[in-house]
């Protein structure tokens, strides 16, 4: 079975804090994403990355950043809390294939910024 | 169906009903569906894709229809049951998108024993 694993499922953090939200997956997918959801907005790409050290910018990157070293390791970066960051961030993989665009994601983590 | 705000589509139905969740999308050039479907407190779980060469797809309890000339998608559920009460996202892909998945809003489905 694929399994994606968020580092949190619950987080709480201060205003200005700097934020590490991770993600890790072991079916050697060559794709990840990182999205939030909010109600009535579904869910919104953030970032992805379809390969190590690659990365390109989904529908809503301001104020995030990512990084990946790794092939199984996909890291969200809030440089700057804000309370409107406020929301449940999932992670996602997928193979980098025509034939299958399947994605697979993980809990989710609940971040509140007070 | 979907719809843009902040509040989702609901459709409430008696266990053993059929379901029927619909999408509309936007993209003449995709060429990729899939349905997932979310419960409480968990990431969406994949439920049945289908291609644009096709126009129907079925599963295990589920059938999905595809109708390229009005850009519309929906999702079958036979004999609903309480297990199925979710949220459900249809999402799409197009072109040399990278994998990329644009999702729609969400309906959520409420089943009553």
């Amino acid at each position: 079975d694929v399994k994606v694993t968020q580092s949190s499922r619950y987080l709480v953090k201060r205003t200005g804090e700097k934020v590490f939200l991770e993600c890790v997956q072991d079916m050697d997918h060559e794709n990840m994403f990182w999205y939030r959801q909010d109600p009535g907005l579904g869910l919104r790409l953030i970032y992805f990355s379809y390969d190590v050290k690659m990365k390109e910018k989904g529908d809503i990157p301001e104020g995030y950043s990512v990084s990946r070293e790794k092939k199984e390791r996909f890291s969200l970066i809030l440089e700057s809390a804000s309370t409107n960051q406020t929301s449940m961030y999932l992670c996602a993989s997928s193979f980098r294939t025509s034939l299958n665009y399947e994605q697979y994601f993980g809990p989710g983590t609940r971040l509140t910024v007070t | 169906g979907e719809s843009v705000g902040l509040h989702l589509p609901t459709l409430s139905v008696q266990e053993g009903d059929n379901s029927i969740i619909n999408c509309a999308y936007s993209n003449s050039a995709s060429d990729y569906f899939i349905w997932y479907k979310q419960e409480s407190g968990k990431g969406p779980q994949f439920i049945i894709d289908i291609r644009s060469n096709m126009d129907k797809r079925q599963g295990q309890r589920v059938t999905v229809l595809l109708n390229k000339t009005v850009k519309h998608l929906s999702l079958q559920i036979a004999a609903t049951q309480p297990g199925d009460s979710a949220v459900y996202f249809c999402a799409e892909i197009g072109g040399t998108s990278y994998g990329k998945l644009t999702f729609g809003q969400g309906t959520i489905l409420t089943v009553h024993p």
